[in-house]
């Protein structure tokens, strides 16, 4: 079967960084996708990643090992509206986007 | 330009009801979706579409219907309400499901739908 795992829950600190990751078993690959949902409102996406490396946009960075199954999300400078979760999803070889359950972070200042 | 717009925002029915959820994109998006994402779970495709006249079944298609006559519009029927059902559902579009770009979704505000 198709799986993404991501951690339910985490808590950072204002100013600081927090790195979150997501594992992935899935029939192919096409891509890796990140978005963020604040709560009560819908998905909007983040970062996209195809090949291995780091990609950085801003305070937010995405890697990608696909030999590992791994990507990590890396947020920066941490700000109180940064608290939301944080889906991965990854794009399977027929195309479609199977989706983790999500990573809810939560901001303390 | 409204992006995706989804109505309604709320809907609390009956169980055996039939109602229908709402989907419009005025981005001239090829591909458009429908998604319900419940506790604990990732985000679940029910139907899909990748241009007008043609949908296909998702993940979880049992007791849903969709059309797409129009490039724009993408409904989605709840042919008899159950309990099972109560969700909140997402309408998602893109250029298209092409593997050559990133191809983002976007989404609509989502329909918070109860089923008594």
């Amino acid at each position: 079967g198709q799986n993404i795992d991501q951690p339910t829950e985490m808590t950072a600190t204002e100013g600081a960084i927090v790195q979150i990751n997501c594992t992935y078993q899935t029939s192919g690959f096409n891509g890796l996708f990140w978005y963020q949902q604040h709560a009560g409102e819908a998905p909007t996406f983040l970062s996209y990643n195809v090949l291995d490396g780091l990609e950085e946009k801003g305070r937010f960075s995405s890697f990608l090992s696909r030999s590992k199954g791994y990507s990590y999300l890396l947020l920066k400078e941490l700000q109180m509206k940064d608290s939301a979760s944080y889906l991965c999803a990854v794009r399977d070889s027929n195309y479609q986007l199977i989706w983790g359950a999500g990573t809810k972070l939560i901001i303390k200042p | 330009n409204a992006g995706v717009t989804q109505t309604p925002k709320f809907q609390v029915l009956k169980t055996g009801q039939s109602m229908t959820l709402q989907c419009a994109q005025d981005m001239n998006h090829e591909y458009m979706s429908w998604y319900r994402q419940d506790p604990g779970m990732g985000l679940r495709l029910i139907h899909y579409s990748v241009g007008a006249g043609i949908t296909d079944q998702g993940e979880v298609p049992n007791g849903y219907n969709v059309s797409r006559s129009t490039t724009e519009d993408f409904p989605l029927r709840l042919l008899s309400a159950a309990p099972s059902q109560t969700s909140v559902y997402f309408c998602a579009s893109s250029y298209g499901q092409s593997p050559s770009g990133a191809n983002v979704l976007t989404f609509g505000a989502g329909s918070r739908l109860t089923v008594l």
